[in-house]
């Protein structure tokens, strides 16, 4: 088992409303990134956050915030919800200057919007 | 980012059989994870391929990656009940990580 924690573990929400997503990062670890999963499909990179400021984005609305906390901790917050947005939240840490991309996933917040 | 195909979408195998799971890049890649992700839990990373024609064997697991840098391959040698789940495929260089679909193993004992 990784050391990435992720809460709340299942998350139910109403179309429009907002949710945050926390994340704890692998012991050493100064990088997350977030991603999501819908059923059947890879996960989707949705940002990376380095040193508390965003380090790169995929194609997800503005909707989609991030915030990185001096533990190296992490949050993934998203307004507005749709149903679309039901999936599997993944986080995963990893430490910038290694020479290999490996990254640690947690076991994810799976997120059903109504 | 880089995008990847990954080919079969799902393989069915009796138990003992070898297994095969493909990733093509229409583009050139700066390297290449492997990953897997049983039922129900979260991608564990397996290896990472760097340099061209890589070829890399953990177990009965063998990962190559092609000459030109724009395929790369897993293959499990006589497939155990315990290698059920989905390989990821994911290019990072351009560091807008991208995971292929993935290819879903089945297991038959």
């Amino acid at each position: 088992e990784t050391g990435v924690t992720q809460s709340p573990t299942h998350l139910i929400k109403t179309r429009g409303q907002q949710v945050t997503l926390r994340c704890s990062s692998q012991s050493g670890h100064n990088t997350v990134s977030w991603y999501q999963q819908a059923l059947g499909q890879g996960p989707q990179f949705i940002f990376q956050y380095y040193r508390e400021e965003e380090n790169g984005r995929g194609n997800f609305p503005p909707r989609f915030s991030g915030l990185q906390f001096p533990n190296y901790s992490s949050e993934l917050n998203v307004n507005a919800l749709e149903l679309d947005d039901s999936a599997l939240y993944l986080c995963a840490s990893s430490w910038k200057t290694s020479k290999v991309d490996e990254q640690y996933f947690g076991p994810g917040t799976r997120l059903t919007v109504t | 980012g880089q995008q990847v195909m990954q080919i079969p979408q799902y393989q069915h195998v009796q138990e003992g059989e070898d297994f095969t799971t493909y990733c093509n890049s229409s583009t050139t890649l700066s390297n290449i994870q492997w990953y897997k992700q049983r039922p129900g839990g979260h991608p564990v990373f397996l290896i990472q391929l760097v340099k061209s024609g890589e070829v890399k064997k953990q177990k009965r697991l063998t990962f190559q990656f092609g000459e030109a840098k724009k395929n790369s391959s897993l293959h499990i040698t006589a497939t155990q009940t315990t290698d059920v789940g989905t390989y990821f495929c994911e290019s990072g260089g351009s560091y807008i990580p991208t995971f292929g679909r993935g290819t879903s193993l089945i297991v038959h004992p």
